[in-house]
């Protein structure tokens, strides 16, 4: 079975840009999950969408919004962008939720200038 | 407040030795709690998930043991090799709110040869 993967790995944008990160579950997997990851804050939750409907968010500011897709594949956005939204945004995949196994990507990491 | 505490500090242990990892919290209840390991560069991999009513799992050469009490849980790596040397991050369910896994900032493990 393939694992999680993201696109892209890595990206440069510019303060005030926009960002949309993807994120595609293993097959069968119908909850994703997407972290934000620095090296001050470790690792936080973004949200998780399960069947298309965002379940939890976690306490970020609005500028950071995601979707999932029918066949399960997910995205996120991030509006605006801040020099301190620069992050290893890591998604994660589970067959129906937290209290289970949760599949890391890769993650995809973002520099804003 | 909820706080989810692991030694910040790096362990530094010689080949063969048994590490010891801890994973501290107050303000939670967890059902369970998980363990992962994180290698530079890449997602979080899953290790082993303990529930509330276990005291000990066993997978290898590693073991969790998960005491509500004292509100705490142990990792150890017997017989440690240089391969696993990585950061370790424990994960608890979010206020028993479903599907939001809050993980703790982790502890990186550094085993000499």
């Amino acid at each position: 079975k393939a694992g999680v993967t993201q696109t892209p790995r890595y990206l440069i944008k510019t303060r005030g840009q926009q960002v949309t990160l993807s994120c595609s579950p293993i097959s069968g997997h119908r909850s994703v999950s997407w972290y934000q990851q620095t090296p001050g804050q470790g690792l936080q939750f973004l949200f998780e969408y399960f069947s298309e409907t965002q379940r939890n968010k976690g306490n970020f500011p609005g500028r950071f919004s995601g979707r999932q897709f029918s066949n399960s594949r997910s995205e996120m956005n991030v509006s605006t962008l801040e020099l301190g939204d620069s992050a290893l945004y890591l998604c994660a995949s589970s067959l129906t939720g937290s209290r289970e196994t949760q599949y890391f990507g890769p993650g995809t990491r973002l520099l804003v200038l | 407040s909820q706080k989810i505490e692991q030694n910040s500090e790096a362990l530094n242990i010689q080949e063969g030795k048994t590490a010891t990892l801890t994973c501290n919290y107050t303000n939670y209840s967890p059902a369970y709690l998980q363990w992962y390991r994180q290698d530079p560069g890449r997602g979080p991999v899953f290790l082993l998930l303990i529930r509330e009513n276990e005291k000990e799992k066993r997978k290898e050469r590693l073991k969790v043991t998960f005491d509500t009490t004292l509100k705490q849980s142990l990792f150890h790596i017997t017989a440690s090799q240089p391969a696993d040397s990585a950061t370790y991050l424990c994960a608890l369910e979010h206020n028993n709110a479903g599907n939001m896994l809050t993980f703790g900032g982790g502890t990186r493990l550094m085993v000499k040869p």
